[in-house]
């Protein structure tokens, strides 16, 4: 059964950057045509798509964060992960780590971060 | 980027009752690449449909998908207990991916 979980620091100050890390387990991240991606709930509860990855390196990234994104695959820990530089209030939500490229499955249960100095 | 705009914000139902969800696209979506998915409380959501019409694994067959274009519904054909939820729409056939405002059924 595959399960992802995502881990980093809760709070982080404005202008910083956003590191984050989903652990992958019941496949290894290099299997073939698996996407990995981020995708963040604002408060409000609206949804939006970060971007996608798979370990050969290609990426998608959405227009909004693509100056300030950055993912990644650690095969040595079977892991991905998000960095997103820059963060403003705005960026305050829960960030979830998914499967996929188009329809996402599964979700981790994702992780809460507040932006705030 | 695509904006889809789901329609009714709150659904007041019974258990036993039949649910219809309603999802728009401001452009016609690419191969009907849309998907729904359910989300409770305190958890993450779910996938319950993709390609418009294709149950996700596990997923039971009251649970179904139509449309196509920019029209698209999901139909819970009786309503149990546990599928009272937020249910989000999301189109994967544009980049950048998007996902309706959500619709919330509720017990009535």
């Amino acid at each position: 059964q595959l399960v992802l979980q995502e881990s980093g620091p809760g709070l982080v100050y404005p202008s910083e950057t956003l590191s984050l890390t989903c652990s992958v387990s019941g496949v290894p991240v290099t299997a073939f045509s698996h996407y990995w991606g981020w995708i963040r709930q604002t408060p409000g509860k609206e949804l939006e798509w970060i971007g996608s990855m798979i370990y050969s390196g290609t990426t998608y990234y959405n227009p909004s964060f693509r100056s300030r994104v950055t993912m990644s695959v650690d095969t040595s820990n079977n892991q991905f992960s998000l960095m997103l530089r820059s963060m403003t209030a705005a960026d305050t939500g829960l960030y979830y780590c998914v499967k996929g490229v188009g329809a996402f499955d599964p979700w981790g249960q994702g992780t809460l971060v507040t932006v705030s100095s | 980027e695509i904006v889809l705009t789901q329609s009714p914000a709150t659904l007041s139902l019974s258990p036993g009752e039949r649910a219809t969800l309603s999802c728009g696209a401001s452009q016609s979506v690419i191969n009907s690449y849309l998907a729904w998915y359910q989300q409770k409380p305190g958890l993450a959501p779910r996938l319950l449909i993709y390609d418009a019409s294709s149950r996700a694994t596990g997923i039971p067959d009251r649970f179904s998908g139509s449309g196509s274009g920019t029209d698209f519904t999901l139909t819970i054909s009786r309503l149990e207990p546990e599928d009272f939820a937020v249910y989000y729409c999301q189109q994967y056939g544009s980049s950048p991916w998007t996902f309706g405002q959500g619709t919330k059924v509720e017990i009535k």
